[in-house]
């Protein structure tokens, strides 16, 4: 069975630039996660996705992160503009709905802001 | 705010040594959840632990879940270089995941 895939696995950008991430997870997985890792932490949620409506979104920046999963399959993730302290581990998870479901992480993005 | 603790931070050791690492919560959450992370790799799920007391073996690992459901343990028996990486300990409530900083073991050959 395919796991979680992301891309890209790498990327190297300059501050106020744009960036998008991309996430497929595994089929039949209704519930869908973004989380940022920054080095020598652990993960933290960003946002959640039920089938295409967002769940919990409490911890996102708003005012330069955006997530869409429009059509309850993929999403994306975009940080416009970057910030320096936006360097991190971006990771996706995915699970089956409901309360309990482990969550299966796919290997994440590795940005960094110069 | 709920915290998740964990010691030590990083931890390296020779082949065929036993060691142990901590999770410590500022509150109770209804689960607690141990993940090992891989260099490049996004974290594997190793073990859920629900009721105090519960201890969990998984091959050398054993897992404690304290009395009070706010403290959680990792004991790993004759470690060898396949089990280095972070270990991460997770608070769960309702689907969301709370981690700790994690540990990073070294075992080297």
């Amino acid at each position: 069975e395919a796991g979680v895939a992301q891309s890209p696995r790498y990327k190297i950008i300059e501050k106020r630039q744009s960036v998008a991430f991309w996430c497929n997870p595994i089929s039949g997985h209704a519930t869908l996660y973004w989380y940022q890792q920054i080095l020598g932490q652990g993960p933290k949620l960003l946002i959640q996705f039920q089938n295409n409506g967002v769940v919990d979104d409490s911890q996102l920046p708003k005012d330069r992160f955006s997530a869409e999963r429009l059509k309850g399959v993929d999403s994306t993730l975009k940080i416009q503009p970057a910030k320096l302290e936006d360097s991190a581990v971006y990771l996706c998870a995915s699970s089956f709905p409901g309360r309990g479901k482990t969550q299966y992480f796919g290997p994440g993005t590795r940005l960094l802001v110069l | 705010t709920q915290l998740l603790e964990q010691s030590p931070q990083f931890l390296s050791i020779q082949e065929g040594e036993n060691l142990t690492v901590y999770c410590n919560s500022s509150s109770v959450f209804s689960s607690l959840q141990w993940y090992r992370q891989e260099p490049g790799e996004g974290p594997v799920l190793l073990v859920t632990v629900v009721t105090g007391g519960e201890v969990k073996k998984l091959k050398r690992l054993t897992f404690q879940f304290g009395d009070a459901r706010k403290d959680s343990s990792l004991h790993i028996t004759a470690a060898q270089p396949g089990d280095t990486g972070l270990y991460l300990c997770a608070g769960v409530d309702n689907y969301k995941l709370t981690f700790g900083k994690g540990t990073l073991l070294t075992v080297n050959p």
